[in-house]
């Protein structure tokens, strides 16, 4: 496998669940990030780890509960959901946590979230 | 707060014509500028990026750079049924480690 991989596609989880997004990178990349992306608005930064230790918490309520064991590997914990948390969720990976010329933003296909 | 504003669209042009895509950023400290193209579906690819003022070529894509306006393009020559898809602008964000602020982005239809 190569790139960015997000599991499971598609999501529907109940107010009362508790769910995990998974995000894993073959790209040998050290950062990492989590975004939000809700129809009409723009990507929204979640978290950002860069060599495993979390570098960014952009005020994400704390329903939402990253994980990063190790620099290929991210998730996201999910419990006591809200209705307007339906969203789709993308997982990404820079080489370094400077984004740039020598460092783009990879994309995973992300996760589909709703719920109910 | 840092702001990237693009139009929403839809931009509507036929086929073989030239596709413009615009967008306005708040912070003038503000280093590499990229796009991004999302079809219906699918997660953001980026397509092109830019760091000095003035245009950059690849294919059918040219991107330009005017740091004094806070303002950078897209161009898309000969524009394709496929070229239809959000394009997302996306600005480079100094907060430490950087981070990237992105544009609501605009849909482009390339009709046959």
């Amino acid at each position: 496998e190569t790139g960015v991989t997000q599991t499971p596609r598609h999501l529907v989880m109940g107010m009362t669940n508790k769910k995990s997004l998974k995000c894993e990178q073959h790209l040998g990349h050290n950062a990492m990030y989590w975004y939000k992306q809700s129809a009409k608005k723009p990507l929204e930064l979640m978290f950002v780890y860069n060599f495993k230790e979390q570098t960014e918490n952009n005020s994400v309520p704390s329903r939402f509960s990253p994980e990063c064991p190790n620099s290929s590997h991210l998730f996201l914990h999910l419990h006591t959901l809200q209705p307007e948390d339906s969203a789709l969720y993308l997982c990404a990976s820079s080489q370094e946590g400077n984004i740039g010329l020598n460092s783009p933003l990879h994309f995973g296909n992300g996760t589909r979230l709703t719920v109910t | 707060q840092k702001e990237v504003e693009q139009n929403s669209g839809p931009l509507s042009v036929p086929e073989g014509a030239i596709a413009s895509l615009n967008c306005t950023y708040s912070d003038r400290g503000s280093q590499s500028f990229f796009w991004y193209r999302q079809y219906s579906g699918k997660s953001p690819e980026l397509i092109m990026f830019i760091y000095s003022n003035g245009d950059k070529e690849d294919g059918r894509f040219t991107a330009q750079l005017n740091k004094a306006s806070q303002y950078v393009s897209l161009l898309i020559r000969d524009s394709q049924p496929s070229d239809s898809a959000t394009y997302l602008c996306a600005v480079n964000s100094d907060s430490g480690y950087s981070t990237l602020t992105f544009g609501k982005g605009t849909m482009l239809l390339v009709s046959p």
